[in-house]
């Protein structure tokens, strides 16, 4: 069972651009979670998703982010016309469903780089 | 929001035991008290949890205060590879659905010195 995959690993966009980075959950997880942290800066929430449907989203910037868990395929957040402030590193976790308090699984993380 | 209280940074030395505190004052009846850490240029890790009983596992060991309102993470003996930053972490119980996602602090870095 691989863990939780997130591509790509690293991204590099021009201001303006948009970046669009994917996470493949847990074999078996329905629930993801995607978090943002800059440098030296501890994790904070963004968005929460179960398959088709946002929980939770108010940890999202209200414009140029938006976030999706289709029912088939990984998770996309997509962040339109880049600017240099989102430089930072995406991390996607995944848990079972029908649980509480069960451990969430993280992935490696996507590094953006806005230049 | 349930919050916690961490140190910023410990030291320990390899081979000795580590223990990080974790004060949450304001914690709630069925708030989990989940620990993760994250090593340098990696996704956090999960370590830990638990509710009102000690907790072992082959990675950890927390106490949980009697009143709930704080925890220990114990390293047992700390090693180089154990260098990381540490997160306590309470489920955050205003998100709905049926699991709270985790609000992460600032956390403990903690150094290890061979």
């Amino acid at each position: 069972n691989a863990g939780v995959m997130q591509n790509p690993r690293h991204l590099v966009r021009r201001r303006g651009q948009e970046a669009r980075l994917r996470c493949s959950p847990m074999k078996g997880h329905s629930h993801v979670y995607w978090y943002r942290q800059l440098p030296e800066e501890g994790l904070k929430f963004m968005v929460y998703l179960q398959k088709e449907n946002i929980i939770d989203e108010s940890g999202m910037p209200k414009e140029r982010f938006s976030a999706e868990f289709p029912k088939e395929g990984p998770s996309i957040l997509r962040i339109q016309q880049v600017v240099r402030g989102d430089s930072a590193a995406y991390f996607c976790a995944s848990s079972p469903p029908n649980t509480q308090n069960t451990e969430a699984f993280f992935g490696q993380g996507t590094r953006l780089t806005v230049v | 929001d349930a919050k916690t209280t961490q140190p910023n940074s410990m030291e320990s030395n390899e081979e000795e035991p580590v223990h990080l505190p974790c004060n949450h004052s304001t914690i709630s009846g069925t708030d989990y008290i989940h620990w993760y850490r994250q090593l340098p240029s990696q996704g956090p890790e999960y370590v830990i949890h638990g509710l009102t009983s000690n907790v072992n596992n082959r990675m950890a060991s927390l106490a949980i205060a009697e009143d709930r309102k704080s925890s220990t993470l114990i390293l047992h003996r700390a090693t180089l590879r154990d260098a990381a930053v540490y997160y306590c972490i309470l489920r955050d119980p205003s998100t709905r659905g049926s699991q709270g996602n985790l609000i992460f602090g600032k956390g403990t870095k903690l150094s290890v010195k061979p």
